[in-house]
């Protein structure tokens, strides 16, 4: 069985600044992905990067990058320049790579202020 | 990009009828569909996963005869809760992916909040 464990509730940034989200997991598989999802209040959950866990680079997307760190099954969510419209719930969530179902963690939730 | 929709977006319901919700993959065919809840301030909870023309499965604690899933078609997936109750209330989401793999992106839709009276 896959766990995904966020221990921070919630979050502050200021507007500019940068951030980081943190994500543990764990799994017996040796094929697995990660991922952070952005939900922001209209509910609708967006990807926001993705990691295979056989890739040894950093995923990165625009501000967004992750620090994969496998032995410690540490994945976490660096946001540079916080943005206003950065502010939202943040999930982190594992998948293997033989199934497709998604295990999410509880969320951050990542206020955003001026 | 691949969209997926629900309907309705919102509901509101009498104690003791049934609610259908609806899935759909716009612009692709999607084999599998996965149905979450949604408690607030809470986290997504996978209730089970379908696939098309076969049996969902149910994720342990998810009572199946309450909770009815038909995945008749490439792009249609529904959700009955039937006998609804007060705590059957909750934001509920689907999504859908486009091939079994290591590359079966999930796309969600953007949830039905039921509401139960």
């Amino acid at each position: 069985a896959q766990t995904v464990t966020q221990s921070q509730p919630e979050m502050s940034v200021q507007e500019a600044e940068t951030v980081t989200l943190s994500c543990t997991y764990d799994t017996s598989e040796s094929d697995y992905y990660l991922f952070w999802y952005k939900q922001p209040p209209s509910r609708q959950m967006i990807l926001v990067i993705r990691q295979e866990a056989y890739k040894q680079q950093n995923a990165t997307e625009n501000r967004f990058s992750v620090n994969f760190q496998k032995a410690a099954k540490s994945f976490s969510l660096k946001i540079s320049d916080s943005q206003l419209g950065d502010a939202a719930m943040y999930f982190c969530a594992s998948r293997t790579g033989t199934a497709s179902k998604l295990t999410f963690g509880t969320g951050t939730r990542l206020q955003v202020t001026l | 990009g691949a969209v997926v929709s629900q309907h309705p977006s919102w509901v509101i319901c009498k104690s003791g009828t049934s609610v259908k919700i609806e899935c759909r993959s716009l612009d692709f065919q999607a084999t599998t569909m996965f149905w979450y809840r949604q408690f607030p301030k809470q986290s997504l909870m996978l209730m089970a996963t379908s696939n098309e023309g076969s049996k969902a499965t149910y994720e342990q604690g998810v009572e199946k005869d309450k909770f009815l899933i038909n995945h008749a078609s490439l792009t249609l997936s529904t959700l009955t809760v039937t006998s609804a109750h007060p705590e059957d209330s909750s934001f509920y989401i689907c999504s859908a992916s486009v091939a079994s793999g290591p590359n079966n992106e999930q796309f969600f839709g953007p949830g039905t909040r039921l509401t139960v009276l």
